[in-house]
């Protein structure tokens, strides 16, 4: 199984710069979400989605869009890239507690690392 | 607002010693607690999963409980090895589907 892939896995860009994160699942998770990893800051959300169709903003959106077309895609898109977002960012899916799951081991990709110059 | 917290941030043990690393977190109001390792450079691979209605869950030399009335969680790894170092995450899922995440303990088992 490929579980979550993302792409790239590295990536730098010039401030100003729009890019997209892919990430993809293959085990027909509701839902998706998308982090990013700071030294010391630990993990936080920027956006998710419990099913295609349904986004909704994390800690730290600003900056970042995202949608959800179908089941197995969620791109994270950087509209004009600052250097504040350089970071590693991470997408996870599993299954959803409110679509009435109790087996909701989340699954992560392994990371895109961004360097904004 | 939920807020997850592990200590120690770091440890150095020698081989074969069993390990204790701990997360607290401030609402008991979660649907299930999870731990995490991370390698350098790699994403996070899940390890346990804990409902809210257990009391602790065990993979091989690994084992979780939770005392959610006490917003804790410990995970105990017997008899380290070298291939342990990592980091351990916890992260909380509190209202809705997201995870909260501790900042983690960064593990160094020396042979």
């Amino acid at each position: 199984n490929a579980g979550v892939t993302q792409t790239p896995k590295f990536q730098v860009l010039k401030t100003g710069q729009s890019m997209t994160l892919q990430c993809a699942q293959d085990m027909n998770h509701e839902y998706m979400s998308w982090y990013r990893q700071d030294p010391g800051m630990g993990l936080r959300l920027i956006h998710y989605s419990v099913g295609a169709g349904i986004t909704d903003q994390g800690e730290v959106p600003n900056g970042y869009n995202v949608s959800r077309s179908t089941t197995e895609d969620f791109p994270l898109r950087l509209l004009s890239a600052a250097p504040s977002q350089t970071s590693v960012y991470f997408c996870a899916s599993s299954y959803s507690i409110m679509a009435g799951m109790s087996d909701t081991e989340a699954f992560f990709g392994q990371g895109t690392r961004l360097t904004v110059v | 607002k939920q807020e997850v917290t592990q200590i120690p941030a770091a440890l150095s043990v020698p081989e074969g010693e069993n390990l204790v690393l701990n997360c607290s977190f401030t609402d008991s109001a979660i649907y299930n607690l999870q731990w995490f390792r991370q390698d350098p450079g790699k994403g996070l691979t899940s390890l346990l999963l804990i409902q809210s209605s257990q009391r602790e869950q065990t993979s091989g030399r690994l084992n979780a409980s939770l005392d959610k009335s006490s917003g804790r969680s410990t995970l105990y790894i017997a008899a380290s090895q070298p291939g342990d170092s990592a980091t351990y995450l916890c992260a909380v899922c509190h209202g809705t589907d997201k995870l909260i995440f501790g900042t983690g303990t960064r593990l160094q088992v020396f042979p």
